[in-house]
This record gives structure tokens, sequence and C-alpha cells, in this order.
């Protein structure tokens, strides 16, 4: 069965201090993604990364960065220089393959991020 | 781009009542999703149709649910004779036809069951 592990449950920052969100995998499927979504108070989810199962390229995007490593299952995303704006849950999810090229998303309990002044 | 669009944005009800909710998806997505996120969890999957057809659901949708995606545009989903478990929030995602593994999810509609 696939699952995803986010230790953290809250992390609380000072506004431009580095941070790492923690995500865990375990699934038996060879062809799979991973992705990082980000909630903010709002609700909405918003997508910010995906990564194949094959690529193992670490990304950086502007503060943001991810570190996928397969042999520990594991796929880290670091916020640097974090900001307030940067405070909302974030949640890592799994692909589960479905008939007919569909994919349902299997996401963690999400990591609670607090930034302050 | 227009996003992924969810009607009503709250809705609360009495137990034992029908809810409808509904969603529509980003123009030309072919696939839709439906999640249900309680307080506290990470979202967890609904059922989902590529165009009209509803090709998976999961085990989470008892007999009270039922979704309906008539014309491969808009989806909606109905919860007859609501429960307090009920309570949740409730996602729709879409996914292009050429990136069928990313979704975008919407704002989503709130329900309490009161």
């Amino acid at each position: 069965a696939q699952k995803v592990t986010q230790a953290q449950t809250e992390i609380s920052v000072v506004e431009k201090e580095d941070v790492t969100l923690d995500c865990v995998y375990e699934t038996r499927d060879t062809t799979y993604y991973l992705f990082w979504y980000k909630q903010p108070p709002s609700g909405e989810l918003v997508f910010l990364i995906r990564r194949n199962s094959f690529d193992e390229q670490n990304e950086i995007s502007g503060r943001y960065s991810w570190n996928f490593q397969k042999s520990t299952s594991s796929f880290n995303f670091t916020i640097t220089a974090s900001q307030v704006v940067d405070s909302a849950v974030y949640f890592c999810a799994l692909s589960e393959g479905l008939g007919a090229s569909g994919y349902a998303l299997n996401f963690g309990k999400g990591t609670s991020l607090l930034v302050t002044p | 781009d227009t996003g992924v669009s969810q009607n009503p944005r709250h809705k609360i009800t009495k137990r034992g009542q029908n809810v409808t909710f509904r969603c529509d998806p980003i123009s030309e997505h072919n696939r839709l999703y439906w999640y249900r996120q309680t307080l506290g969890q990470g979202p967890e999957f609904l059922t989902y149709f590529q165009n009209e057809a509803q090709l998976e659901k999961s085990r989470l949708l008892s007999d009270r649910f039922s979704a309906e995606r008539p014309k491969g545009s808009f989806s909606t989903l109905e919860i007859q004779r609501t429960e307090q478990g009920d309570s949740a929030m409730y996602l729709c995602a879409s996914s292009p036809r050429d990136r069928e593994y990313e979704q975008y999810f919407g704002p989503g509609t709130r329900l309490t069951v009161t």
C-alpha cells in the first residue's frame, strides 16, 4: 500500500531563517510522481512541484528547493530565507495510478509552517 | 486561464438533508477528481472522471454519495441523508490531457452538518 509520512506536524521559524520540510514515502510502483502543495489559510491547494521517480535531479525555484532521494524514499522541501507569506500548511503527495491514465494523489497529513516577523 | 471553481464555498445543513456541490474544471481539462479533507488531515481521493465517464470510486464513497459529469465539463457531487461525519472540505481538481499526472485544485466547498 502507498503511504506518505510528514513527521513534522508544526514548524515555527523566524523570518529569514531557512526551513526544511520532510517527506518520506512508500510505494511498490516503479514509476510514480511526487508532489508538493501549499495550502494557505484561504484553503486552496496550490501546486508547487512535480517530480518523476526516474528523475533524481534536485530542483531550485527561487527560494524553494527540493531534494529527491530514491535510496531513502524521501522528497524534502527547503525554503530559504523564509517570509511571513510562506506561512501555510504544506502537503507532500504521491501519485497512485488509476485506470485509463488517471492518478489519485495520496497525501501526507501536512506540515503547518508558521513564519513570524 | 480561470482556475477550477466550486460552488457553494460554504454549506451548512441539518443532519438528514441532501446537499449538492458543483465543480467547474479548467477549460479543456478532461480529467476531474473529487477529494475530501477533514480537519488536520490531507485530502483523500473520492472519485475520478475522464470526460463524462466515472472510472474510479474510492471505498470512502458510500452509497449516500453520487457524482456525475454529464457532459464532460462541470461535475456535481451529491450527498444524501447527510451525517455529522460528512462535515469536511470537499475539493475538486482537474488535469490537462497532456499532463494527466498534474492536478489543479479548486477552493473547495466546506460542508458543516449540524
